[in-house]
């Protein structure tokens, strides 16, 4: 079983609607949870970062954590063509200078 | 410009031709790091450095060596490159590791014959 699973889509959804993005998870010790977005061709980028469990909110994205699920979650609201990307999930513990990523979802937002 | 660089962007490779992909940030970063990615797999940490003459294992550094002298560059060398290292390479910087933003280069794809 990988540490970090993600269901890799491809995810099409019709501009304007709400994304619902998953990662679990089997190692406990994870405490930091963030998720990058990349673009065909480049570098991923952060998104949203999140300590221990809760939400954050950051314009239409919101990053929920469940610990007691192993579970996080990514939400974009009123989705745009240009939120189209692949979207990774990553975890590390703390102390750590490691990071987990799952293996991403693919998004297609149409037009 | 804030920025992580890689270099080259595209190379293709035989099989024992030991080779270099240099990586450089300007932002006075602390912690730099490898990943490979390859489909179905996703990211996997190489090697990381959380500061000069610093650098341990992440979870795939079978047939990679790593060396940081300097603050701003992190190189990733190998040696006797093999077919199954034929994937898409990313160097990332952050402040300090963990609990920072990375920031990752544009990535180098290597093909190795």
């Amino acid at each position: 079983q990988k540490e970090v699973e993600q269901d890799p889509g491809p995810l099409s959804v019709p501009e304007g609607a709400i994304v619902s993005l998953n990662c679990t998870y089997s190692n406990s010790a994870f405490q930091y949870f963030m998720w990058y977005r990349q673009y065909s061709r480049k570098g991923p980028e952060l998104l949203m970062y999140t300590y221990s469990s809760g939400n954050k909110e950051d314009g239409r994205f919101t990053a929920q954590v469940d610990k007691s699920s192993k579970y996080i979650s990514l939400f974009i609201r009123d989705s745009q063509p240009s939120d189209s990307a692949t979207y990774l999930c990553a975890m590390s513990t703390s102390g750590t200078y490691k990071y987990i990523f799952g293996t991403g979802t693919r998004l297609k937002v149409l037009a | 410009e804030a920025q992580v660089t890689q270099n080259p962007r595209y190379l293709i490779t035989v099989t024992g031709k030991k080779l270099t992909v240099t990586c450089s940030q300007n932002m006075n970063h602390e912690y730099m790091s490898w990943y490979r990615q390859d489909p179905g797999l996703g990211l996997r940490q190489i090697y990381y450095s959380m500061n000069v003459e610093v650098t341990d294992k992440g979870d795939v550094p079978e047939g990679y060596k790593v060396s940081r002298k300097e603050k701003r560059n992190f190189p990733l060398i190998l040696e006797s490159p093999s077919p199954n290292q034929t994937s898409l390479y990313f160097c990332a910087s952050g402040l300090s590791g963990a609990t920072d933003t990375q920031y990752f280069g544009p990535g180098t794809r290597l093909t190795v014959l």
